[in-house]
């Protein structure tokens, strides 16, 4: 079934860890993107991508980074966790045709960093 | 830079009653709006959109309008129901779609 995928959903680490969170999406995306989201509140864009190898900082200041190697896989990794990454992290896709460039989101990875 | 205001930011309303959520862009680029609704816990997901060419859409209970000129659109939903309960976020996407520009948000509350 064709949708966007994220793992984990659920984390919990410590100060100072190395971690990365996963997306894949199977609907043959050309654009993806993530978003920093505390529950119910503003979409920051943190990271997006228009292709394989292409790479953009979003608005949100942020110390992670990212790489697209494949057209389905984006994953966003933190070199050392703070806790002030404790948040929701959101990726998305969506597809360059025409007007209609809709944002299919997927479920989330809860991070929290003690 | 640009950016996307959006009102309010949270309204309750009883249930059956209408509900306006208003936005405001400022990239005159912006061609296409479309709205979000995201449920507690659950990812944002698309519920309407409309094209700079288009004055109005409607789909059953929600509807949106447009004016290019003052750089406004709104969502409505009309005989609102505690289904709704939600946060709704609008948005706005440049000619090519480079970086969508998302609203702040509008937690909408419908009380039974």
């Amino acid at each position: 079934e064709a949708d966007i995928y994220q793992t984990p959903r659920y984390l919990v680490i410590g100060t100072g860890k190395k971690i990365t969170l996963e997306c894949s999406q199977t609907m043959g995306h050309d654009k993806m993107y993530w978003y920093q989201q505390d529950p119910g509140m503003e979409l920051h864009l943190i990271h997006y991508s228009y292709g394989v190898n292409s790479t953009e900082k979003g608005d949100l200041s942020s110390e992670s980074t990212v790489s697209r190697i494949r057209t389905e896989h984006f994953p966003l990794t933190l070199e050392s966790a703070r806790p002030s990454h404790t948040s929701q992290y959101l990726c998305a896709s969506s597809e360059s045709r025409g007007y209609n460039e809709w944002q299919f989101f997927g479920p989330g990875t809860r991070l929290t960093v003690l | 830079g640009e950016n996307v205001e959006q009102h309010p930011s949270t309204l309750s309303v009883q249930e059956g009653d209408s509900a306006v959520i208003k936005c405001t862009y400022s990239d005159s680029a912006s061609n296409y709006f479309p709205w979000y609704k995201q449920e507690l816990g659950k990812r944002p997901q698309l519920i309407i959109d409309i094209r700079s060419n288009v004055g109005e859409k409607k789909d059953q209970r929600i509807a949106v309008t447009l004016n290019k000129t003052a750089k406004h659109f709104s969502l409505h939903i009309t005989e609102t129901q505690p289904e709704d309960s939600a946060v709704y976020f609008c948005a706005a996407t440049p000619s090519g779609g480079f970086k969508t520009i998302f609203g702040a948000g509008t937690r909408l509350f419908v009380k039974a």
